[in-house]
């Protein structure tokens, strides 16, 4: 069966630092990959997504960025975060199945940037 | 006009009865359509998805789906405490070679005991 793990599970930076938040997809091969944000009751926001090794697409310019370094891997940066970057980072995977892409969630990474 | 819009509640339901989620959407050529709880503090879980105009029944949950009306709802029967959450409706988008989720602001559930 397949497993999305994320990591770190919480994190608190303060505005200017760096940022890595890392996602991996255990038990499936080719899948599409999605980062999205949801601020404090707010909606999802989707960031980036990503349909191959090296393929990163954005939706939002913004000082975040995405990579995938390896089939089940994908990573979201900043170099400099933002008191705006608060927010709880999700990580998803699909893969089409009978013409559906299904997307499943990990288990996210909540942001606080003091 | 927002792509897909749900009520955002909160839906207040006794225990025992039957809850009733509503999401209607922009586009047309929608195909796939998803229903997401998303409790407190977690990230979303898939519950249910469909594809096909009619009604989709897994346990105690139904989606309905009407093209025509571009509309798509999830019953939930003999209503639980535990289906307390926010229900996030979705719907599959094919665009610059990929297929993403447009989602909706989610609907607050509470079951009242």
């Amino acid at each position: 069966s397949q497993t999305i793990h994320q990591w770190p599970a919480t994190l608190v930076q303060p505005v200017g630092s760096p940022l890595s938040l890392e996602c991996t997809v255990e038990g499936t091969s080719n899948p599409n990959l999605y980062w999205y944000r949801q601020a404090a009751g707010r909606g999802l926001q989707l960031l980036f997504y990503s349909v191959g090794i090296g393929q990163i697409s954005s939706e939002v310019p913004q000082n975040l960025s995405a990579s995938r370094p390896q089939d089940r891997q994908f990573i979201l940066s900043s170099k400099k975060l933002l008191l705006s970057d608060s927010g709880f980072y999700l990580c998803a995977w699909s893969v089409p199945s009978g013409g559906l892409y299904e997307q499943y969630f990990g288990p996210g990474t909540r942001l606080t940037v003091t | 006009q927002k792509e897909v819009e749900q009520n955002s509640g909160p839906l207040s339901v006794p225990e025992g009865a039957i809850a009733s989620l509503n999401c209607t959407y922009s586009d047309r050529v929608s195909q796939s359509f998803f229903w997401y709880r998303q409790y407190s503090g977690k990230s979303p879980e898939l519950i249910m998805s469909i594809y096909s105009n009619g009604d989709k029944e897994d346990g105690r949950f139904t989606a309905q789906l009407n093209k025509a009306s571009q509309y798509v709802s999830l019953l939930i029967r003999d209503s639980q405490p535990s289906d307390s959450a926010t229900y996030l409706c979705a719907v599959n988008k094919y665009l610059q070679g990929a297929q993403k989720l447009v989602f909706g602001q989610g609907t607050r559930l509470t079951i009242n005991p």
